[in-house]
């Protein structure tokens, strides 16, 4: 069963405007989130992330909001690049002592047109 | 700083053969994990080492190992290869836990016919 699911395989958006990458959980005890992006050919590129005590960080054009008891977090970027098309990941983990165990969603592909 | 290199890029293998993949982090980060990316089941953690011993362990079956040398580097090796093991293998470093981010290298193609 996956427990991080993003359900849109993808997502087109004019340049300048906003793109909201959508991301939602099964498991309670997931209390630590990441955004990655990945362009073809490279590994995935950290972007932002956020613990389960916040809802909301930022990081220039990206914002990561966290809404526990729906078990949802979502991704914004704004403006839209045309250079942000990429495929994004969202990631959780579980514990303090996990280390770097990530359990990834199957990802969303953006497209920002110019 | 240069960072996370995993050689080689790119592999073939027959059925039933045995690979070994490597991995050098970056300079200073201790922690070395593993991840394989397909198209139908996205990316999954196989395992994680810290300071040479291993950490964490995903839901992959024993011929699936890896290690970790004093200097941080990392291999991975996949004994009685299957069709299925085709994938893409990354690799990712960091300082310590969670807390500090993973850089992933840019991965090994793995093809086995």
């Amino acid at each position: 069963d996956q427990q991080v699911k993003q359900n849109s395989p993808s997502l087109s958006v004019q340049e300048g405007r906003i793109s909201i990458l959508n991301c939602d959980y099964t498991n309670s005890m997931f209390d630590y989130f990441l955004w990655y992006k990945k362009y073809p050919a490279e590994g995935p590129t950290f972007l932002i992330s956020i613990s389960s005590i916040k809802d909301k960080n930022e990081d220039g054009r990206f914002t990561v909001f966290l809404n526990k008891s729906a078990k949802h977090l979502s991704l914004h970027i704004v403006p839209s690049q045309p250079g942000d098309s990429a495929v994004y990941f969202c990631a959780a983990s579980e514990r303090e002592n996990a280390g770097n165990m990530l359990t990834f969603g199957g990802g969303t592909r953006l497209m920002v047109k110019p | 700083k240069a960072g996370v290199t995993q050689t080689p890029r790119y592999l073939i293998k027959t059925r039933g053969q045995q690979v070994t993949l490597s991995c050098s982090p970056i300079s200073g980060h201790r922690s070395v994990s593993w991840y394989q990316q397909t198209p139908g089941q996205g990316l999954q953690f196989l395992f994680e080492y810290f300071s040479e011993t291993q950490r964490n362990k995903g839901n992959f079956p024993g011929r699936f190992s890896g290690r970790q040398f004093s200097n941080s580097r990392s291999e991975m090796n996949v004994s009685t290869l299957e069709l299925g093991d085709s994938a893409l293998y990354l690799c990712a470093s960091s300082r310590t836990g969670r807390s500090s981010p993973l850089h992933f290298g840019n991965g090994t193609r793995l093809t086995v016919t």
